[in-house]
């Protein structure tokens, strides 16, 4: 099956700072979303971005499809931002409808 | 409008035990997903169901079913309880299959001891 790789595993930063994300897939893909999970379990919608380039406030996600990756982008970091984020795709192969998710990278942003 | 909901928030159960666990989609949406997340790792696909009906199991054991209303409200159903079924439980909504964003619950955390 399709395989979703995360990095960092892990990052630590300042209040303020910038930071990348990525995730690469190993196949062609119908849907990526990437989602932020707060420490109560909710997973919070970041995007839905298969193809193209997002912007929502301080976040932003580019997905380049023929290169089978994408970026999120998290810009003048907050406190508010630490938590765990997953990149999940749906494959494109037919009868696939699940979402298939990253181990995560868990973000702590320190004050 | 109400996001997606599932109840109960949290459940202590025992082994061997049987549990469910239900969810109440987005309104207009008609297809709901289950996913478990242990802990450190992402959720993993359980079931989907589509105005009613299974679109896609992943690779869980039959004690694991679950089930879609007319009002599109769905439960999981987990039967003889292991400790290692102690998980969230991620129950996700979306209008259509496939190519639709997929909403999430605040899910049920089952503690099986």
């Amino acid at each position: 099956g399709i395989q979703v790789e995360q990095s960092p595993p892990d990052l630590i930063l300042q209040e303020g700072a910038n930071s990348t994300l990525r995730c690469n897939f190993s196949d062609s893909v119908n849907n990526l979303q990437w989602f932020h999970q707060n420490p109560w379990g909710q997973l919070i919608n970041l995007f839905y971005i298969p193809s193209g380039t997002k912007q929502n406030g301080r976040l932003s996600a580019t997905t380049v499809a023929t290169e089978r990756y994408s970026l999120l982008y998290i810009s003048s970091s907050q406190t508010t931002d630490s938590g765990v984020y997953f990149c999940a795709v749906i494959p494109f192969q037919g009868g696939s409808e699940k979402l298939v998710f990253g181990k995560g990278m868990k973000l702590t942003v320190n004050p | 409008d109400a996001g997606v909901t599932q109840s109960p928030t949290h459940l202590i159960k025992t082994r061997g035990q049987h549990v469910t666990l239900r969810c109440s989609p987005i309104s207009g949406h008609k297809s709901v997903s289950w996913y478990q997340q242990v802990l450190g790792q992402g959720p993993q696909f359980i079931f989907q169901y589509y105005e009613k009906e299974e679109r896609g199991r992943g690779n869980f054991p039959d004690r694991f079913s679950a089930r879609q209303f007319p009002n599109y409200s769905s439960e999981l159903n987990v039967n003889a309880l292991l400790l290692g079924d102690s998980a969230l439980y991620l129950c996700a909504s979306s209008l259509s299959v496939g190519t639709d964003t997929q909403y999430f619950g605040p899910g049920t955390r089952l503690t099986v001891l």
